[in-house]
């Protein structure tokens, strides 16, 4: 099994609609992202999380919201989806004790908004 | 502002011949450089950090360099299976502490 576990890996919907992207891990990492990847704009950081209790915006958080649920569980919701948030999405850990920038990676989410 | 440009966008290589692709920055405060490779259809992996100007890493066919305004990615006579995108990244000395991406150079080396 992966270490990072992102679900669905793909969805289409509609505009409007409510999503939610989940990741868990098994790594035992504290620390958990939300980049988003669009063709020629790179990794994008959404949110992050540095514990359960410690959750901050990254560059782009409107539109979006996280919620931590546990060490292992940090999902992403998008209120309500809009075609320009049509794009992959990463679910990414960290060890905060070796703290080298080493980030393990989810297999991603493709989310297409019609 | 802080900026993070990679360069070429894209390269072809034909196997065997050695190139370097460049990642360049602005930035107020640089407390590392990351390499990661990323392969079609998955999540980056990452290769190496960086720390300080003057500083290399190696694994393989590649080596990774840091200056105070760039740091390259030399890749010595590449095979096909190093065809991959090859992001940079860097973690600022600011109160985000996450990384921030450059958009990527897409490498194909054909046999």
């Amino acid at each position: 099994d992966a270490d990072v576990t992102q679900t669905p890996r793909n969805r289409i919907t509609k505009t409007g609609k409510r999503i939610m992207l989940e990741c868990s891990q098994t790594k035992g990492h504290d620390r958990m992202y939300w980049y988003r990847q669009d063709p020629g704009l790179g990794l994008r950081l959404i949110y992050y999380s540095f514990d359960v209790k410690d959750i901050n915006k990254g560059e782009i958080s409107d539109g979006y919201s996280v919620s931590r649920q546990a060490q292992a569980k940090f999902s992403l919701s998008l209120e309500s989806a809009i075609p320009n948030q049509t794009a992959l999405y990463f679910c990414a850990t960290s060890d905060f004790y070796r703290d080298t920038g080493e980030l393990f990676f989810g297999e991603g989410s493709r989310l297409t908004v019609l | 502002e802080d900026q993070v440009t990679q360069s070429p966008e894209a390269l072809r290589l034909q196997e065997g011949e050695s190139s370097s692709l460049n990642c360049s920055y602005t930035v107020s405060g640089l407390r590392g450089l990351f390499w990661y490779r990323q392969d079609p259809g998955k999540g980056p992996e990452f290769l190496f950090t960086l720390y300080s100007a003057g500083e290399e890493k190696e694994k393989e066919r590649l080596k990774a360099t840091l200056t105070k305004k760039e740091s390259f990615l030399h890749i010595t006579a590449p095979k096909p299976e190093d065809s991959a995108t090859y992001l940079c990244a860097l973690l600022l000395d600011t109160g985000r502490r996450a990384l921030t991406f450059g958009s990527g150079t897409r490498l194909q080396v054909q046999p």
